[in-house]
């Protein structure tokens, strides 16, 4: 079936430090894939998402590009800020549209 | 508010009780997800509603779970004699449908604590 793994954390960086948090993918087909945010105290909001094969999702100076030979959706950001401290989740679209989810990486910006 | 909304935020009940939460979608969103989320783990998806009809139901949602989604707005999940392995947060998303994709909407969640 289909399944997403993501790199375990925390993830702990100083800030202006560049950031990769690891995705890969299982699915039958080339499903959307998704990175959400989920700030402390707040709800989940998409970050970006990608479509199909060697599209390219941004947002907020992040980004992820959609890799089908290596199934891949890893998330980067060339310097990141205290206010990016947050957990990420990388998601694809399974059938009937729900999201099938990663872990979750716990990110740690420090000043 | 434009947001998705849920009640009640926290809910802390003894095993056995019935609970009942509530999600109010934003408006003409009509495909509403329902999914639970432990701590450290990703959301898991329960069930899917498109208008009032539910089209889809996770094998991880028990007999004693129940979700409604009357005239197509509001939904409500309902967990029956309830166990400690219920204890989790209940996101609710919804969506805006006739793209091929749209962006899911979640509400805050409600914690749900068993004792």
């Amino acid at each position: 079936g289909n399944s997403v793994t993501q790199m375990e954390g925390p993830v702990t960086l100083s800030e202006e430090a560049f950031l990769t948090i690891n995705c890969t993918y299982t699915a039958t087909g080339y499903p959307s894939l998704f990175w959400y945010v989920q700030y402390p105290g707040e709800g989940l909001q998409l970050l970006l998402k990608a479509t199909k094969a060697d599209d390219k999702g941004s947002n907020k100076g992040f980004e992820a590009t959609y890799r089908k030979e290596t199934t891949s959706f890893h998330l980067e950001k060339g310097s990141v800020q205290v206010s990016d401290s947050a957990v990420y989740f990388c998601a694809l679209e399974g059938s009937n549209y729900q999201l099938i989810w990663g872990a979750g990486t716990k990110l740690i910006i420090k000043p | 508010d434009t947001g998705v909304s849920q009640n009640p935020r926290h809910k802390i009940t003894k095993r056995g009780q019935n609970v009942t939460f509530r999600c109010d979608p934003i408006s003409e969103h009509n495909r509403l997800y329902w999914y639970r989320q432990t701590l450290g783990q990703g959301p898991e998806f329960l069930t899917y509603f498109q208008n009032e009809a539910q089209l889809e139901k996770s094998r991880l949602l028990s007999d004693r779970f129940s979700a409604e989604r009357p005239k197509g707005s509001f939904s409500t999940l309902e967990i029956q004699r309830t166990e400690q392995g219920d204890s989790a947060m209940y996101l609710c998303a919804t969506e805006a449908s006739g793209v091929s994709y749209n962006e899911q909407f979640f509400g805050p969640g409600t914690r749900l604590t068993v004792l």
